[in-house]
């Protein structure tokens, strides 16, 4: 199963703030991502942080890095219709050589009108 | 700049049946994922190459998954035989070379078995 958690489920009413929370395990992870996933699509980058950054902002989306309890949340402002989707956490294993990506099981994102 | 091409899109096969499945990396990625998603589940890596060269294949059911990239281009991942359980989206992605993994990822082949 994944080491990294999310919830399962957040539904958000639209032009409202979304957070999605993460908690990832190797503290030496050097790179964090967040990837979207609309219906019977693949996974779509959405942004990513470096290890040595508490925070990144990208138009919409901010990312805050708390590497003290490994937490990660991806914040989306004014909330739109086309942001409802499965949004996942990964984290990028120092363990493997080749930096394997884990993944957790997904964050499904609803936006209610 | 076209992305990661997989095909086909839907399958559906009864159980023992092979199948297989292909992928067209971003053109000057050197490095390939295949991987798998189980429904409400985050991809799990199946195998990973590194040009022609699988690097990571350790998650591959070796008795009934096989995988190729004879050219270190495009990429075939195949199921024989096919079980009920085997019923998942594989995903392939590609990535620019070893060290960044930002990787980028194709719709999917949704697979069905009967």
């Amino acid at each position: 199963g994944e080491d990294v958690e999310q919830s399962l489920f957040l539904s958000v009413r639209e032009g409202d703030s979304s957070v999605i929370n993460c908690t990832y395990t190797d503290s030496s992870s050097t790179y964090l991502y967040w990837y979207k996933q609309e219906p019977g699509a693949g996974l779509q980058l959405l942004t990513y942080i470096f290890s040595n950054m508490d925070m990144k902002q990208d138009q919409r989306l901010t990312v805050l890095l708390n590497k003290k309890d490994k937490h990660l949340s991806l914040r989306i402002a004014d909330t739109q219709t086309g942001d409802s989707a499965i949004y996942f956490c990964a984290e990028r294993m120092t363990t493997d050589s080749w930096g394997k990506l884990q993944f957790g099981a997904g964050t499904q994102v609803v936006v209610t009108p | 700049e076209a992305g990661v091409v997989q095909s086909p899109r839907y399958k559906i096969i009864e159980k023992k049946q092979p199948v297989a499945f292909w992928c067209n990396p971003i053109s000057g990625h050197n490095t390939l994922y295949w991987y798998l998603q189980n429904l409400g589940q985050g991809p799990e890596l199946l195998i990973r190459y590194e040009n022609e060269e699988a690097v990571d294949d350790s998650q591959l059911p070796k008795d009934r998954f096989s995988a190729e990239r004879l050219k270190g281009v495009d990429s075939t991942l195949k199921i024989q035989p096919a079980e009920l359980g085997d019923s998942a989206v594989y995903l392939c992605a590609s990535s620019p070379e070893r060290g960044t993994d930002t990787q980028y990822f194709g719709p999917g082949t949704r697979l069905t078995v009967l």
